[in-house]
């Protein structure tokens, strides 16, 4: 069965650059969710998104900012980047039964 | 957001039944309890849900206090596979778009040979 696809699999970047985080999610889910998970830390949800809509908003930083898009996709901008932004990002998307997690994004900044 | 409250660790032998606890004291009543698990280096999965009727599936079963204050995820024959992070969480009912998931403090699950 198709799963979460998130691209790239590891980012290395510099402070104050700017990173794209990208998530295909599985056909026929309508909603996309984003998480944070820091080191030896548990996740913590960032921004999600349903029918292309901002549903919903946690504990992103002014710096983030995402959307989705007309194919269902979505992206994750990271701008100035701190080194506390190093982490994991997860996206997700629902269906029945519950939220399906992609492998994540290992984004580690320098 | 509702509270809940697992133990930090628990410990099984291989092929033995386990029973994990959650306490949802203040949960509302719209609120679904869900359960997903984490293995390492891996996201989140997701194990089951449930609203007031235990709940099966493939994976494991939900036991639902009656006055919804408490519930049990039962691994019914743990593997080694089994070991992993559980997560309760308390939210919509899954599917929807107001389902964020906030995850808390979960429980260590050992499982050993």
């Amino acid at each position: 069965a198709a799963g979460v696809i998130q691209s790239p699999r590891h980012l290395i970047k510099e402070k104050r650059e700017t990173a794209t985080l990208k998530c295909y999610p599985i056909p026929r889910h309508d909603t996309v969710y984003w998480y944070q998970q820091g080191p030896g830390q548990d996740p913590q949800f960032l921004i999600s998104f349903y029918e292309k809509m901002q549903s919903d908003k946690g504990s992103i930083p002014d710096r983030f900012s995402a959307q989705q898009f007309s194919d269902y996709h979505s992206e994750l901008n990271m701008s100035s980047l701190e080194l506390g932004d190093s982490a994991l990002y997860f996206c997700a998307s629902s269906g029945e039964g519950g939220q399906y997690f992609g492998p994540g994004t290992r984004l580690t900044v320098l | 957001d509702a509270k809940t409250t697992q133990p930090n660790s628990m410990e099984s032998n291989e092929e033995e039944p386990v029973h994990l606890p959650c306490n949802h004291s203040t949960i509302s009543g719209t609120d679904y309890i869900h359960w997903y698990r984490q293995l390492p280096s891996q996201g989140p999965e997701y194990v089951i849900h449930g609203l007031t009727s235990n709940v099966n599936n493939r994976m494991a079963s939900l036991a639902i206090a009656e006055d919804r204050k408490s519930s049990t995820l039962i691994l019914h024959r743990a593997t080694l596979r089994d070991a992993a992070v559980y997560y309760c969480i308390l939210s919509g009912p899954g599917g929807t778009s107001y389902g964020k998931l906030t995850f808390g403090q979960g429980t260590i699950l050992t499982v050993h040979p």
